[in-house]
C-alpha cells in the first residue's frame, strides 16, 4: 500500500506569514497533485507535477516535486484568510501493473487556518 | 459548477434504512470514484468504476454497493444504515490515469439518526 503522509496535520498562523506543508512517501509516484478543500465542498485541483524536481507556481503558492518523485511540498507566501482549508496531496503510484496507475492515493491532509 | 453533479445534497434518514446517492460525471470522463469523508477526516476511498466496470475497491463495507450505468452515471447504495455511516460522500470523475486530476462533486451529506 502506497501511503502519503502529510505534515503538519494542523497549522494555524497569522495572516501575512509564510508556511510550508509536506507530503512524504516511501513509494515512487508517476505524478502528484495538490487539492484544496473548503468546508462542505469537494476538493479542487490546484496543480499537477510530473517530473522529479519540478517546481510550479500559482500566485503565492509554490509546489515542488521531489527529485526521486517520492515527496512534495507546498509553500505559501504571505498567507491570506482565503487560503484557509484542507490541503490534500495525491499521487498516482508508479505501478506498471494493470490499472496500477489509474487511481490516486490521497494524503492524510493538512488543515490550514489563517488568522486575520 | 465543477461539472460533476451529485444528488441529493443533504439526506437525513433513520438507522436501518437504505439510501441511494447519485453521481453524474463530467462530460467525457469515463472513471467514477466514490469517497467517504467523516467529520474533520481525510478522504476514504470506497470504489472506482471505469466505463461501466468495477476497477478498484477500497474500504467499502458489505452493506454498501455501487454501479455505473451505460450513460456513465453512478449510484452508491447504502443499506442497513448505522449512526457511524453519517458522513460526506463525494463522487469524483476523471479521464482516467496519470497525470489527470479528479473533478469532485459538491458531495452528499448523509445524517443517520
Amino acid at each position: 500500500t502506497q501511503l502519503l503522509e502529510q505534515s503538519p496535520q494542523f497549522l494555524s498562523i497569522q495572516e501575512g506569514e509564510n508556511l510550508t506543508v509536506y507530503c512524504n512517501s516511501s513509494s515512487v509516484f508517476s505524478s502528484l497533485q495538490w487539492y484544496r478543500q473548503e468546508p462542505g465542498e469537494g476538493p479542487v485541483l490546484l496543480v499537477t507535477v510530473v517530473t522529479g524536481g519540478e517546481v510550479k507556481k500559482l500566485k503565492r503558492l509554490t509546489f515542488q516535486f521531489g527529485d526521486a518523485r517520492k515527496d512534495s511540498s507546498l509553500h505559501i507566501t504571505a498567507a491570506q484568510p482565503g487560503d484557509t482549508g484542507l490541503y490534500l496531496c495525491a499521487g498516482y503510484p508508479a505501478d506498471l501493473s494493470n490499472f496500477g496507475n489509474e487511481k490516486l492515493t490521497f494524503g492524510t491532509g493538512t488543515r490550514l487556518t489563517i488568522i486575520p | 459548477d465543477s461539472g460533476v453533479t451529485q444528488t441529493p445534497k443533504h439526506l437525513i434518514t433513520a438507522t436501518g434504512q437504505r439510501v441511494t446517492l447519485r453521481c453524474s460525471p463530467r462530460s467525457g470522463d469515463l472513471s467514477v470514484y466514490w469517497y467517504q469523508q467523516s467529520l474533520d477526516q481525510g478522504l476514504q476511498f470506497l470504489i472506482q468504476y471505469y466505463n461501466g466496470e468495477e476497477r478498484a475497491k477500497g474500504n467499502i463495507l458489505e452493506r454498501f454497493s455501487a454501479q455505473q450505468f451505460p450513460d456513465l452515471h453512478s449510484e452508491l447504495n447504502l443499506s442497513s444504515l448505522e449512526l457511524g455511516d453519517s458522513a460526506l460522500y463525494f463522487c469524483a470523475s476523471s479521464v482516467g490515469g496519470s497525470p489527470y486530476g479528479y473533478t469532485f462533486g459538491s458531495g452528499t451529506r448523509l445524517t443517520v439518526v
